[in-house]
C-alpha cells in the first residue's frame, strides 16, 4: 500500500496569509490526525478526523481548522497566519482497528515570514 | 495534566554499545506507550508499543521496558550502529479515545 502523502512538501507565506495543507491517508484508513511540530517541542495534536466528522481537537486557536473529505483524505487550514506558526505540520493515518499505531505523512515544513 | 518527558540533551554513543533513551511521565497512568523514530525532514515511524501489564517489549535489537513504578520507560539499541543516529519520540495514551500525548524526543548519535 501507498503511505501517507502530504502535499505541499514546503511552503513560504508572510504573516496575515492564510494556508491550506493537503493529507492522504493510507488506502483503507478512515482516521486522520494533524500535528504541528517545532524545535524542541513535541508534537502538538491539533486535530483528529473520522468519516468526516472532527473526534477530537487539540489545544489550538480557531484560526487552525481542517476537514475531511468522503474519501478520507483531509485538508487543514491556517488563517491569518503569525511567525509563531512556522513548523513541520504532519498528519498521521490511523488504521481504526489496532488503532494506537499512527502512520505518518513527510510533513509539510511551513515558514511564515 | 498529562506531563511525558525525554532528555533534550543528545546522546552520543561509540557504535557497537547499547544506547539507553528514558522517557518519564507524570501525574498519570498511561494504557500503553509507544516509541517512533524520526529522521531529519520526515515524519515519525512506529518502533515498538508496550502495555500498562507488560515489563518488557522486544524486536530485533530493541527492547522496550515499562515500569510503572517509577513512571518510566526505557529504550534500548543493543550493537548499535551510525544507522541508528535519529531523534526518538515516545508517545502515550491513557484513555479509550487514543489520543496520544507526545515527548519532545531525544537525539542520538551513534559514533563510528
Amino acid at each position: 500500500k501507498a503511505g501517507v502523502t502530504q502535499t505541499p512538501r514546503y511552503l513560504i507565506k508572510t504573516r496575515g496569509q492564510q494556508v491550506t495543507l493537503s493529507c492522504s491517508p493510507i488506502s483503507g484508513h478512515r482516521s486522520v490526525s494533524w500535528y504541528q511540530q517545532t524545535p524542541g517541542q513535541g508534537l502538538q495534536f491539533l486535530f483528529e478526523y473520522f468519516s468526516e466528522t472532527q473526534r477530537n481537537k487539540g489545544n489550538f486557536p480557531g484560526r487552525f481548522s481542517g476537514r475531511q473529505f468522503s474519501n478520507s483524505r483531509s485538508e487543514m487550514n491556517v488563517s491569518t497566519l503569525e511567525l509563531g506558526d512556522s513548523a513541520l505540520y504532519l498528519c498521521a493515518s490511523v488504521e481504526e482497528e489496532g488503532r494506537e499505531t499512527q502512520y505518518f505523512g513527510p510533513g509539510t515544513r511551513l515558514l511564515v515570514l | 495534566s498529562q506531563k511525558i518527558e525525554q532528555n533534550s540533551e543528545a546522546l552520543n554513543i561509540q557504535e557497537g554499545k547499547t544506547a539507553t533513551l528514558t522517557c518519564n511521565y507524570t501525574n498519570y497512568s498511561p494504557a500503553y506507550l509507544q516509541w517512533y523514530r524520526q529522521d531529519p525532514g520526515r515524519g515519525p515511524v512506529f518502533l515498538l508499543l508496550i502495555r500498562e501489564n507488560e515489563k518488557e517489549k522486544r524486536k530485533e535489537r530493541l527492547k522496550v521496558t515499562f515500569d510503572t513504578t517509577l513512571k518510566q520507560s526505557l529504550f534500548h539499541i543493543t550493537a548499535s550502529q551510525p544507522a541508528d543516529s535519529a531523534t526518538y519520540l515516545c508517545a502515550h495514551s491513557m484513555d479509550s479515545n487514543y489520543q496520544l500525548i507526545w515527548g519532545a524526543g531525544t537525539k542520538l548519535i551513534i559514533k563510528p
